[in-house]
């Protein structure tokens, strides 16, 4: 299973942007397909978008115009942004590996809360 | 595109048999038989137990099974155990209208083993 961390701040203000990276341990080893899934509380799973490593995205159409998913080969990163943010976007954030037309997930997310 | 229906809550006697549907459009589905279940536990991260609507991942028990009709797809969890207790979501591949790929969930449900 991969291994993966997902971090960043666990407080962002309304109307600011949310910025997320997935460490992925190990290097990406020809994965190419990864993801971005969230939770809010008390309320179900949902996709947030991926991204093929050789170029190109995808996005829930309704988060797409404001999230962007990006990666650094360098570092074996997946980064997550979402601008003007508001309560709605409060949520545990999780990144997987797609795994076929399914998902990997080998971190255990991370928090993040939207308030003043 | 709303997510797929399932039922709030299923429960169940420990060594019997439950059924969670995840009903949706043919839209959602898009044709294609790319419907994945998972598992979470509270504070835990989602756990794959099935793929393609009836494949099972390397070390998930044969007790998790996955099937489709029509525009409903379905987890059977036989000899239910206090461990299967957890949240299930379905979820579907299929290609938007502009042709790129999306994903939907189902709404959830809660495993109560009585």
């Amino acid at each position: 299973q991969v291994q993966l961390q997902e971090s960043g701040p666990g407080l962002v203000k309304p109307s600011g942007t949310l910025s997320l990276t997935c460490a992925v341990s190990g290097g990406f080893r020809g994965n190419n397909w990864w993801s971005w899934v969230r939770r809010p509380p008390g309320k179900g799973l949902e996709w947030i978008g991926e991204i093929y490593l050789k170029g190109g995205t995808s996005y829930n159409p309704s988060l797409k115009t404001r999230v962007t998913i990006s990666v650094d080969k360098s570092k074996n990163e997946i980064s997550l942004q979402v601008t003007s943010v508001t309560a709605a976007d409060t949520a545990v954030y999780y990144c997987a590996r797609n795994w076929g037309h399914a998902f990997d997930f080998g971190g255990q997310g991370t928090m993040v809360t939207v308030s003043p | 595109q709303s997510a797929l229906t399932q039922p709030a809550s299923v429960s169940g006697s420990p060594g019997q048999s439950i059924t969670i549907s995840c009903t949706g459009t043919s839209s959602d589905f898009g044709g294609y038989n790319y419907v994945s279940w998972y598992q979470q536990h509270p504070g835990k991260a989602p756990k794959l137990m099935i793929y393609d609507v009836t494949n099972r991942p390397s070390g998930v028990s044969d007790r998790f099974s996955g099937s489709k009709s029509g525009n409903t797809a379905s987890l059977t969890i036989s000899g239910l155990r206090a461990e299967d207790e957890a949240d299930y979501y379905c979820t579907s591949y299929t290609t938007s209208y502009t042709g790129s790929s999306t994903y939907v969930f189902g709404t959830g449900t809660g495993v109560t083993v009585l």
